[in-house]
Order: structure tokens, then C-alpha cells, then sequence
């Protein structure tokens, strides 16, 4: 299995530029979320899924958008960058088992100018 | 709200001593708790979980942590700490109702040899 994963790995944006974050994962978990980490600051939720077609936000969703069309993918898409959104975003996925353990991605840096 | 707090930023210890890091939550009913460890560079990777039953769990790479209800914490230790130790390390609880996670700011470990 190759887990999670997210490309690209590293990114530079302008301000108002978009983009899309992609993140698979092959374990066949119902749940997946999208964290920003920034420093002294852990880790924020963005979005979240509990399933296919089903998504809602977290902690701090004002600038991105998801969809979950499939189990394996839940993209990230930031519909007009900001220097704000400069950060380092993970995608997580667990089971539904009330097991609750997130299995992370390596993470996306980007930079937004 | 859940809330989780990790009261030191950074702590630096010597090869060899022992470790606590210390994690205090807020949430309303009965917490899932867990430690996840970040190397530089790297997605988190699950420490240990608590869930119920005996309130000392053991986790991976030598780590324990204790639930203690009563001062609503679940500190993270180690006896005897080693160089590859060095990483940052996130307390979370989850909201079993809505399957999300939330971190505390995370505490950076340094080793000194």
C-alpha cells in the first residue's frame, strides 16, 4: 500500500492564482481531512469527509473549496491564493471504526507571494 | 469545544534522561486521546492511543503516556531518551461525535548528546 498521498510536494503561487492539492490514499478509508500546520500553531483543520459526496468544515475553511467524489481522492482547491495560505498542508485519512487513528500524507509546501 | 493544550513549546533533554511532555485536554465526555510524532519533513505518525480501560498505554519506539481523568490530562514519557527521539510531538483529542481531531500546538524535543 502506498498510504497517503499528496502532490505536488512543493508549490509557488502569486496572489489569486488557483490551484488544486491532490490527495489519494488506497486503504479504503471513510474518512479523510485537510490540515494546515503553521508554526506555533499545530495543526488546523481545514475540511473534512466522511464519505464520498459528503464533506463539511473545520476550524478554518474560508478560501478553499473540497469534493469527494471518490473514496480514494479528496482534492484541496484554493480558489484565489493568498499570502495567508502560505503554509504546509496535510491530508489525513482514517477508518470509520471509531478507531479514530489518522494515517497523514508528507504534506504540500506552499508559498504563496 | 474540545480544546487541547500542550503547555511547553520546546524542551531539550540529554541522551539518556528521561522525557515528559505534558498534554491537558477539555472535552465533555469521554476523550480519545492521542500522541503523534513529526519529524522534520515528514506526515505525523501515531505515538500511542487511549480510548478506555488500563490508563497507562504503551506505543511505539519505547513511548507511554497516562490518562489521568481527574487532572484531564495524558502526558507523554519515556525513560531514556535517544538522539533519533528529536522530532515534534502533538497531543489530540477527538470528537467522537463528528470523527474530528483536534491538536494542541505541538512541543519540539531536542536531544543533547
Amino acid at each position: 500500500n502506498a498510504g497517503v498521498t499528496q502532490t505536488p510536494k512543493f508549490q509557488v503561487l502569486k496572489t489569486g492564482q488557483s490551484m488544486t492539492l491532490q490527495c489519494a490514499q488506497d486503504m479504503n478509508h471513510e474518512y479523510m481531512s485537510w490540515y494546515r500546520q503553521d508554526p506555533g500553531m499545530g495543526l488546523r483543520l481545514i475540511h473534512y469527509s466522511v464519505g464520498a459526496g459528503i464533506t463539511d468544515q473545520g476550524e478554518v475553511p474560508n478560501g478553499y473549496n473540497v469534493s469527494r467524489s471518490t473514496t480514494e481522492d479528496f482534492p484541496l482547491r484554493l480558489l484565489s491564493a493568498a499570502p495567508s495560505q502560505t503554509s504546509v498542508y496535510f491530508c489525513a485519512s482514517s477508518y470509520s471504526d471509531n478507531s479514530y487513528e489518522q494515517y497523514f500524507g508528507p504534506g504540500t509546501r506552499l508559498t504563496v507571494t | 469545544a474540545q480544546s487541547v493544550t500542550q503547555p511547553d513549546i520546546h524542551i531539550t533533554v540529554s541522551e539518556g534522561a528521561s522525557l515528559e511532555l505534558r498534554c491537558n485536554y477539555s472535552y465533555g465526555a469521554t476523550p480519545y486521546l492521542f500522541w503523534y510524532v513529526q519529524s522534520p519533513g515528514q506526515g505525523l505518525q501515531l505515538l500511542l492511543k487511549y480510548f478506555s480501560g488500563d490508563t497507562l498505554v504503551q506505543g511505539i519506539k519505547g513511548f507511554e503516556a497516562e490518562f489521568k481523568r481527574s487532572q484531564s490530562s495524558f502526558n507523554l514519557r519515556k525513560p531514556s531518551v535517544h538522539w533519533s527521539d528529536a522530532a515534534e510531538y502533538f497531543c489530540a483529542v477527538v470528537n467522537t461525535n463528528a470523527g474530528k481531531s483536534t491538536f494542541g500546538d505541538g512541543t519540539t524535543l531536542t536531544v543533547k548528546p
